[in-house]
């Protein structure tokens, strides 16, 4: 499976934006992209998720590397409700329902 | 629209004792998993499946059973509890494409052995 490397923690000021950073060097091209995220005392939460072309919906943007290497969540402006810890997974169209590894993700929070 | 349910949300247990965490989704959903988060961990996956009748083993199965025996329900088995299985329990489920899988997550199991 291939795995994916991302920063422990992270910082942020309120209402300014957030990249959260995610490396997969070893991501295939049948491997999407997804983010979770989990805050305090909850289950984890769908964020967004892309193949190739950056996304964008009510949440957050997902820019994506032109070599698919590694990709990049965007929080247009931070509130103090994003403070969470953030994982990015990929998820194998060939292997459907197999195995989804989550890593340690990013913690991160964010100042008033 | 209920989403992914677990119970119970909190239970104790002692050493050996045995018990069942029990999930349920009503997404028809074909795939369900479930995790494990000890304090200030990520999440490790315990056992998964894509369908009923058809269960896998994830990266920490050992303790645990599973069985899918309908698309709706995906239980967890502890045998014999040992305290090393103290945990934060999380069901999961999504649709089989994983191009449009999102996984929906329950509220958790919070779990105690003495």
């Amino acid at each position: 499976d291939a795995k994916t490397t991302q920063p422990n923690s992270m910082e942020s000021n309120e209402e300014e934006p957030v990249h959260l950073p995610c490396n997969h060097s070893t991501i295939s091209g049948t491997d999407y992209i997804h983010w979770y995220r989990q805050l305090p005392s909850q289950g984890p939460e769908y964020v967004i998720h892309g193949l190739t072309s950056n996304v964008n919906n009510r949440m957050a943007s997902l820019a994506i590397a032109e070599d698919r290497k590694s990709s990049t969540l965007i929080l247009h402006r931070a509130t103090l409700r994003d403070a969470a810890v953030y994982y990015c997974i990929l998820r194998d169209v060939h292997n459907q329902g197999g195995k989804l590894i989550f890593g340690q993700g990013t913690e991160l929070s964010v100042k008033p | 629209n209920a989403g992914v349910t677990q119970t119970p949300k909190f239970q104790v247990l002692k050493t050996g004792q045995s018990m069942t965490l029990q999930c349920a989704q009503d997404m028809n959903h074909e795939y369900m998993s479930w995790y494990r988060q000890d304090p200030g961990m990520g999440l490790r996956l315990i056992h998964y499946s894509v369908g009923a009748g058809i269960t896998d083993q994830g990266e920490v199965p050992n303790g645990y059973n599973v069985s899918r025996s309908t698309t709706e329900d995906f239980p967890l088995r502890l045998l014999s509890a040992a305290p090393s299985q103290t945990s934060v329990y999380f069901c999961a489920s999504s649709y089989f494409r994983v191009d449009t899988g999102e996984l929906f997550f329950g509220e958790g199991s919070r779990l105690t052995v003495l």
